[in-house]
């Protein structure tokens, strides 16, 4: 059973539009999550997280939503640019601020075009 | 620092053959993770280490895998005998003891034939 679900295996987006990506999660003890960037033939790379204490983490052009009481998060990209285009990992931990298990979605493939 | 260390980036084997999969964590570093990438699955938690010691290996499918550690900077990840089922990208991932954020590997790309 899939606790991490991203439901939207690909999107594709013009430059300069926003970009958002979705994940909804099962588990009611997950407190922490993160999302997760991935180029062809390389590692995935951290991208963004938010505790479950907030509803809204901001990084320059990237702002993840956490709703709570529908579990549901999702990352916001504006302005999504080319270089944005890889597949996006959305993860979850039960444990916030210290190193445990992620259990990860399947991934969302963003593709941004010219 | 280099960043978690895989090897070999990629694996061509034939059914049967042993694998050995090596992992070298950042150093610092208390935990370590082995992952496994699959279109259905997407990033699948095999196993973990916390200081050297095997935490959950509740992921590992089954006997033909299994991991060691035997010291903080070196892991293996091992397939005995390898299916054709198995080929997946592997990924090894470690994080300190006070952060959520895992530091992933180039992952290593192996193919059962």
């Amino acid at each position: 059973d899939q606790q991490v679900k991203q439901n939207s295996p690909s999107l594709s987006v013009q430059e300069g539009r926003i970009s958002i990506l979705n994940c909804d999660y099962t588990n009611s003890m997950f407190d922490y999550f993160l999302w997760y960037k991935k180029y062809p033939a390389e590692g995935p790379t951290f991208l963004i997280s938010i505790s479950s204490i907030k509803d809204k983490n901001e990084d320059g052009r990237f702002t993840v939503f956490l709703n709570k009481s529908a579990k549901h998060l999702s990352l916001h990209i504006v302005p999504s640019q080319p270089g944005d285009s890889a597949v996006y990992f959305c993860a979850a931990s039960a444990r916030t601020g210290t190193a445990s298990k992620l259990t990860f979605g399947t991934g969302t493939r963003l593709q941004v075009t010219l | 620092d280099a960043g978690v260390i895989q090897s070999p980036r990629h694996e061509v084997t034939e059914m049967g053959q042993e694998v050995t999969l090596r992992c070298k964590p950042i150093s610092g570093h208390d935990y370590l993770f082995w992952y496994r990438q699959t279109m259905m699955r997407g990033l699948e938690l095999l196993i973990y280490f916390n200081n050297n010691v095997p935490i959950d290996d509740s992921g590992m499918p089954e006997d033909r895998f299994s991991a060691k550690m035997p010291n903080a900077s070196f892991s293996t990840l091992k397939i005995q005998p390898s299916e054709p089922r198995d080929s997946a990208v592997y990924f090894c991932a470690s994080s300190s003891r006070y952060s959520n954020e895992q530091f992933f590997g180039p992952g290593t790309r192996l193919t059962v034939l």
